[in-house]
């Protein structure tokens, strides 16, 4: 199975900070990454697939970049509304597996 | 705008068995391919089964395989998770997906149904 390890495990920053979270595959998954937030309480929620395409009424402040083994979801500027578990999530190949995912809160 | 809704989660003891449902609405539900994912409490997202569009082709995690089974019912627009044998590690919430037609991505999630394995 291929592994996903996210980092950090949680991250608290001030409203308005520009935040980065990274994701990496145990192998080689082309762009074939998405990522879902997760809200207290809450089912999860495509926030990017293909690594970098933005979901279909997703903020503009999430952006996603990377290929291969290596992948970063940003906020680029953080709102209370984003407190949150993100998880990544690759769809390359069976059994699809996620990550462990980051906490966001506010500092 | 897309719907899904599971249902039949509760309380069953260790080795009985539960069927899940989850309805979907807003697209062409027979397009899609649909799958389970789980989390424990308190802890990640863990993706369970697959189905296609067709109802043809399935596939599982090793940890189910063998006591669950995917189906689905195109003409009333429901996925269904058959799990047998349940152990209380089966103890999670349910949710229901779909996989995007076009992206091949998890695309849309339902709320979840909870399933607790106790005795």
């Amino acid at each position: 199975d291929i592994q996903m390890t996210q980092s950090p495990s949680s991250v608290s920053a001030s409203v308005g900070d520009r935040v980065n979270m990274t994701c990496r595959a145990s192998q080689d998954i082309n762009n074939w990454l998405g990522w879902h937030q997760q809200k207290p309480g809450k089912a999860p929620k495509l926030l990017i697939y293909a690594a970098s395409s933005l979901q279909s009424g997703v903020s503009s402040r999430f952006s996603g970049s990377g290929s291969g083994t290596d992948f970063t979801l940003t906020i680029s500027s953080l709102q209370p509304e984003d407190v949150a578990t993100y998880y990544c999530q690759q769809a390359e190949t069976f059994p699809a597996t996620f990550g462990q995912g980051t906490r966001v809160e506010i500092k | 705008e897309v719907y899904l809704v599971e249902s039949g989660g509760g309380l069953v003891q260790p080795g009985g068995s539960l069927r899940l449902s989850c309805e979907g609405s807003g697209f062409t539900f027979s397009s899609n391919y649909m799958h389970w994912i789980r989390q424990a409490p308190g802890k990640g997202l863990v993706w369970v089964s697959r189905i296609n569009s067709l109802g043809s082709g399935t596939i599982y995690a090793d940890s189910v395989k063998g006591r669950f089974t995917i189906s689905r019912d195109n003409a009333n627009n429901r996925v269904y998770l058959q799990m047998n044998s349940l152990r209380a590690e089966d103890t999670a919430v349910y949710y229901c997906a779909r996989e995007s037609a076009r992206s091949y991505h998890i695309d849309y999630w339902g709320q979840g149904t909870l399933v607790t394995v106790s005795s």
